[in-house]
């Protein structure tokens, strides 16, 4: 049981480059979530879903788009990177409502030069 | 919007004795969940306390436990017996109302001194 795993680890992009992160769970977790994480800001929602198919937005949605296309994968895409997208980035997934507690991936490091 | 607070960026503590972690939060809820994440430098988020708002008792996990004020909005954890493996960034959260993704503080960095 691998728990949220995702890919890459570590990324560095040029300016207007794009890519996609991904985020898999084999805990058959109905939400999936993904945050950004900068020093001295704690973490910030990007976006989120609560089940197959369905995407919606949290406190920082500039400049990404998800696709959660499979209910054991949660896509995270950047179109043209920008520096300021340089960030740690978590992937998470729940049971059900965040009640029952968020479980997080190992984190992708992305640096935008 | 929802609002998790952390106060103190910083704290230290001495191997062996205890420390407390401050969080406040505002909510118009009654039944809510609050968490506890720890964050090594490995990166890697831990879940360390989960506490239900309609239970009155404080929940406790090994050496961690909650002082948990309803009325205050007050979260705060204690760890007891400090270990050099609590030294870690620690993260109060709250998921709002329903289904409300986790809103995270700002964090405290907690180092333990041998």
């Amino acid at each position: 049981n691998a728990g949220v795993t995702q890919t890459p680890k570590f990324r560095v992009l040029k300016t207007g480059q794009s890519m996609t992160l991904l985020c898999a769970q084999d805990m058959n977790h109905e939400y999936m979530y993904w945050y950004r994480q900068d020093p001295g800001m704690g973490l910030r929602l990007i976006h989120y879903s609560v089940g197959e198919g369905t995407t919606a937005k949290g406190e920082v949605p500039d400049g990404y788009n998800v696709s959660r296309l499979k209910k054991q994968n949660f896509l995270l895409g950047l179109e043209s990177a920008a520096p300021s997208q340089t960030s740690v980035y978590f992937c998470a997934s729940s049971l059900g409502s965040p009640g029952f507690g968020q479980y997080f991936g190992p984190g992708t490091r992305l640096t935008v030069t | 919007a929802q609002t998790v607070t952390q106060s103190q960026p910083e704290m230290s503590v001495q191997e062996a004795e205890t420390v407390t972690l401050s969080c406040t939060y505002d909510t118009s809820e009654s039944d809510y969940y609050l968490f506890w994440y720890k964050q090594p430098p490995s990166r890697q988020m831990i879940l360390v306390i989960r506490q239900e708002a309609y239970k009155q008792q404080n929940a406790t996990e090994n050496r961690f436990s909650v002082n948990f004020q309803k009325a205050a909005k007050s979260f705060s954890l204690k760890i007891s017996d400090s270990q050099l493996g609590d030294a870690a960034m620690y993260f109060c959260a709250y998921p709002g109302s329903g289904n409300t993704p986790l809103v995270f503080g700002k964090g405290t960095r907690l180092s333990v001194i041998a």
